[in-house]
């Protein structure tokens, strides 16, 4: 198994631009997460999702971030538009029962 | 919701020794705690876990322990090695999500 994957692994974007992290995980997990890193606050939950309806969203920062999750194998976080403050990594997680593993994450640089 | 502390933020231990590192819950309905390791520029990876019907639970040189009444559980590393040199979190499983401690800066010094 390849684990979660994300996409793109760098992204470097001009204030209010918008941005799309992608994330494919793991086959046969059927909660999916969304979390934001930073040195400050370390690791947010931002938003996270059961057999693919979101359970809870109260961690999006605003209302400028969205998350979706068409399908099992699918999910995406949009920031439009973008600021620099929305610079950080920003991993996806998937989970079956109670093991969680993590993608390698999206480092995200706002210019 | 559930919120997770954890101490200290930063450890720094000589080669050798042994190295603790302390997170308390507040929900006491969580009843799944894993400890993640997360090397610099690399993604946190689980290292242990311990449910909420087991008190104490050993891997080699990692040990976790759990106190469900004071609601705190502990991470142990024995023997330590630069290797161990990382950032270390605790979590707690409410529901479907886990909720993570700020993170714990361990060096080990040889």
């Amino acid at each position: 198994d390849a684990g979660v994957i994300q996409s793109p692994r760098h992204e470097v974007t001009e204030m209010g631009q918008e941005v799309t992290l992608r994330c494919k995980p793991i086959s046969g997990h059927n909660s999916l997460f969304w979390y934001r890193q930073t040195m400050m606050r370390g690791l947010e939950l931002l938003i996270y999702f059961n057999n693919n309806v979101p359970i809870d969203d109260s961690g999006m920062p605003e209302d400028r971030f969205s998350a979706k999750m068409p399908n099992a194998s699918f999910s995406t976080l949009k920031i439009q538009p973008s600021e620099p403050r929305d610079s950080a990594v920003y991993f996806c997680a998937s989970r079956r029962e109670n093991e969680q593993f993590f993608g390698p994450g999206t480092r995200l640089t706002v210019l | 919701g559930e919120n997770v502390e954890q101490h200290p933020s930063t450890l720094s231990v000589q080669e050798g020794d042994s190295a603790v590192i302390k997170c308390t819950y507040s929900d006491s309905a969580s009843n799944y705690f894993p400890w993640y390791k997360q090397e610099l520029g690399k993604r946190p990876q689980l290292i242990i876990d311990i449910r909420s019907n087991v008190g104490e639970k050993k891997d080699q040189r990692i040990a976790v322990t759990l106190n469900k009444t004071a609601k705190h559980f502990s991470l142990h590393i024995t023997e330590t090695q630069p290797e161990d040199s990382a950032v270390y979190f605790c979590a707690a499983h409410l529901g479907t999500a886990l909720i993570f401690g700020k993170g714990t800066t361990l060096s080990v010094s040889s």
